[in-house]
């Protein structure tokens, strides 16, 4: 099994419906993300969590909401989706960050959840 | 804040020359450096990373990467591209601040031509 599992893998969608995508892990790690993707633009940050009662917005959090429901799970939610809002979505886990931690922190990224607002 | 700045938006290189992906960066302290590499329909793969130490760090796929700290990059570069390498390739900073933040740049393809 994946260290991160993302459910979906692909997702078409309508304008004004909500949608859910799903993360979750079995590193064990605190520290959870979510990305989305676009071309020519790299992966721009929209939500990140230490744990279940510690959310933070990230660059462009408009439009998204998240639920940390575990430390293995993180989800992301499209409360009304719109066209702009296709791209490709991923979810990362960190132990990274730590006060005092070793040189062994890496990032594990989930497979990517490719979702298109039509 | 952090950031990335990858200069060049797509490289056509040979099959067999050298190569050199450029990535500037800005962090407010000792910065955690990354490459990821992302085939078409694929995942991201880390390359290789620099967090402390030897400046000059090796990855997998023959790849290395330099990190100067006076110019604040961490180019990365292969000495024979094979045509395989073809793919988007993302530096990205962040880890050693609280949350372990991650800033990608905005990724440079490789185009490689036989």
């Amino acid at each position: 099994d994946a260290d991160v599992t993302q459910t979906p893998r692909n997702r078409i969608t309508k304008t004004g419906k909500r949608i859910m995508l799903e993360c979750s892990q079995t590193k064990g790690h605190d520290r959870m993300y979510w990305y989305r993707q676009d071309p020519g633009l790299g992966l721009r940050l929209i939500y990140y969590s230490f744990d279940v009662k510690d959310i933070n917005k990230g660059e462009i959090s408009d439009g998204y909401s998240v639920s940390r429901q575990a430390q293995a799970k993180f989800s992301l939610s499209l409360e009304s989706a719109i066209p702009n809002q296709t791209a490709l979505y991923f979810c990362a886990t960190s132990d990274c960050g730590r006060l005092g931690q070793g040189l062994g922190c890496g990032y594990t990224f989930g497979s990517g959840t490719r979702l298109t607002v039509v | 804040a952090q950031s990335v700045t990858q200069p060049d938006i797509h490289i056509t290189v040979s099959e067999g020359a050298s190569l050199e992906l450029r990535c500037n960066y800005s962090y407010g302290a000792t910065p955690y450096l990354f490459w990821y590499v992302q085939s078409p329909g694929q995942g991201l793969q880390l390359l290789l990373k620099y967090f402390s130490g030897d400046t000059l760090v090796q990855g997998i796929k023959g790849f290395e990467a330099e990190f100067k700290r006076s110019q604040s990059s961490f180019n990365l570069r292969k000495p024979s591209v094979h045509w395989s390498d073809a793919a988007e390739y993302f530096c990205a900073v962040g880890g050693g601040t609280s949350y372990g933040k991650l800033t990608f740049g905005q990724g440079t393809i490789l185009t490689v031509h036989p």
